[in-house]
């Protein structure tokens, strides 16, 4: 089944300590992008990457850090999570940037973060 | 810079009654518009697309859209709602220029609640 999976589902975590959200998908997509989702301001983008060792900054990149190395997995790290990092996280990807034109973005199930 | 309005946080339709969730873009150039929605503990699922062509798009679930050019409006409807429709409800506008080609820009959302 072509999905995007997300891991974990729910993370419980203290200021300060660094952690890491998974993100693969099984559709060969070059595009991939990470999103951030809270209450009244809709999904706002954090990173993106267009390909292999192409990543760059969305609208709200402070505070996170992204790598692609492979062409599945885009994961989305928090070096020192603070509290308004509190949110819920969604990933998603197409089969090319320029393709999302006819192929809209698959997203995956979302990462709900609690920093305290 | 693109962005989307959805200027009603909330809606409330009978079921069998017709719905329209309303929404509005600003784009520098051409517009490619989208209609996602999100169930609770799920992401986003695409619905439909204007890209270019009819203005009155038909997309998943029984759902359509009508591009208004002129008033920049691309609200989503749906003839007759259902109670399993009652979910979040996201416009997004797709960015077709350079550097940030591929972008899609979110609005707020809008909770739609269809009663029995």
């Amino acid at each position: 089944e072509a999905q995007v999976t997300q891991n974990p589902r729910y993370l419980i975590t203290v200021t300060g300590k660094k952690l890491t959200v998974t993100c693969s998908q099984n559709m060969n997509h070059e595009y991939m992008s990470w999103y951030r989702q809270d209450p009244g301001l809709g999904l706002r983008q954090i990173y993106y990457s267009m390909n292999v060792e192409v990543t760059d900054k969305g609208d709200v990149p402070e505070g996170y850090k992204v790598s692609r190395k492979e062409k599945r997995n885009f994961p989305l790290i928090l070096e020192s999570p603070s509290p308004n990092q509190t949110s819920l996280y969604f990933c998603a990807s197409s089969l090319t940037a320029r393709s999302s034109y006819n192929s809209p973005l698959h997203f995956g199930n979302g990462t709900r973060l609690t920093v305290t | 810079a693109q962005s989307v309005a959805q200027p009603e946080d909330q809606v409330n339709v009978a079921e069998g009654n017709p719905l329209t969730v309303k929404c509005t873009y600003s784009v520098s150039g051409n517009p490619y518009l989208f209609w996602y929605v999100q169930y609770p503990n799920r992401g986003l699922q695409f619905l439909l697309k204007y890209i270019t062509g009819d203005n009155l798009v038909k997309g998943s679930y029984g759902f359509e859209a009508e591009f208004n050019k002129s008033q920049t409006s691309f609200h989503l409807k749906k003839p007759s709602a259902l109670v399993s429709d009652s979910a979040l409800y996201f416009c997004a506008v797709r960015d077709d220029r350079g550097s940030t080609l591929g972008r899609l820009y979110f609005g707020r959302g809008t909770q739609l609640t269809v009663w029995p």
